[in-house]
């Protein structure tokens, strides 16, 4: 069965910091692979995906993800945090025909 | 033009009491979802639907049923609401292949 881990339950940086957020998936093949995230009181937005192609996919909002098949990975990272980006952030996992499986998800603090 | 949209945004309800959540999808999607997202802000589905097949999350109590009067709506119904049902509810719908589009989520309280 698929299973998405985020090692981080949480996580906080102070504004201006670098971000990465860790996702380790377990499944036969590579499955489609997402970013969401969740502001207070808010459904879940797509930050980013990576189907297939180049491995460093760009989402919105700045952030980035790397995937790396060797470790089943597919970690999010941002360069500079900013006071907005306190939310909570959750990996996802999506092959043909089966179901989306989410990760428990990592809540992000920004310090001022 | 919303994408996904689901109503109420907020219910508020008596234990025992039948309730029902409507789910409706602007964008042409073959499959809607219906999440749970608990206290611990843990997403889970429930179920999954296109007009072909529902796939029901075994763990979900058959007090809970999915309603689709069209491809474009996925209702849930819920029977005897029970404290343990206080929670998030979120639709989604995507396309075989893509991402998935969350509505903003329905916070149901049983008291």
């Amino acid at each position: 069965a698929q299973s998405v881990t985020q090692p981080d339950i949480h996580i906080t940086v102070s504004e201006g910091a670098s971000l990465e957020l860790r996702c380790n998936y377990s499944y036969g093949a590579t499955p489609y692979l997402f970013w969401y995230v969740q502001s207070p009181g808010q459904g879940l937005q797509l930050l980013l995906k990576y189907f297939s192609g180049d491995t460093l996919v760009q989402g919105i909002k700045g952030f980035e993800a790397e995937f790396k098949r060797s470790q089943s990975s597919f970690n999010l990272r941002k360069p500079s945090v900013h006071w907005s980006d306190a939310a909570e952030y959750f990996c996802a996992v999506e092959s043909y025909g089966q179901n989306f499986v989410f990760g428990p998800g990592t809540r992000l603090s920004v310090l001022p | 033009d919303t994408a996904v949209s689901q109503t109420p945004k907020y219910l508020v309800t008596q234990m025992g009491n039948d309730k029902s959540i409507k789910c409706e999808q602007n964008l042409g999607h073959d499959t809607m979802y219906w999440y749970k997202q608990d206290s611990k802000k843990f997403l889970k589905i429930m179920f999954s639907y296109n007009n072909k097949e529902l796939i029901i999350n075994e763990t979900v109590p058959n007090r809970f049923s999915p309603k689709s009067p069209d491809k474009a709506h996925l209702n849930l119904h819920i029977n005897s609401l029970e404290l343990g049902d206080s929670a998030v509810y979120f639709c989604a719908s995507s396309l075989v292949e893509g991402e998935a589009f969350f509505g903003q989520g329905t916070r149901l309280t049983v008291v």
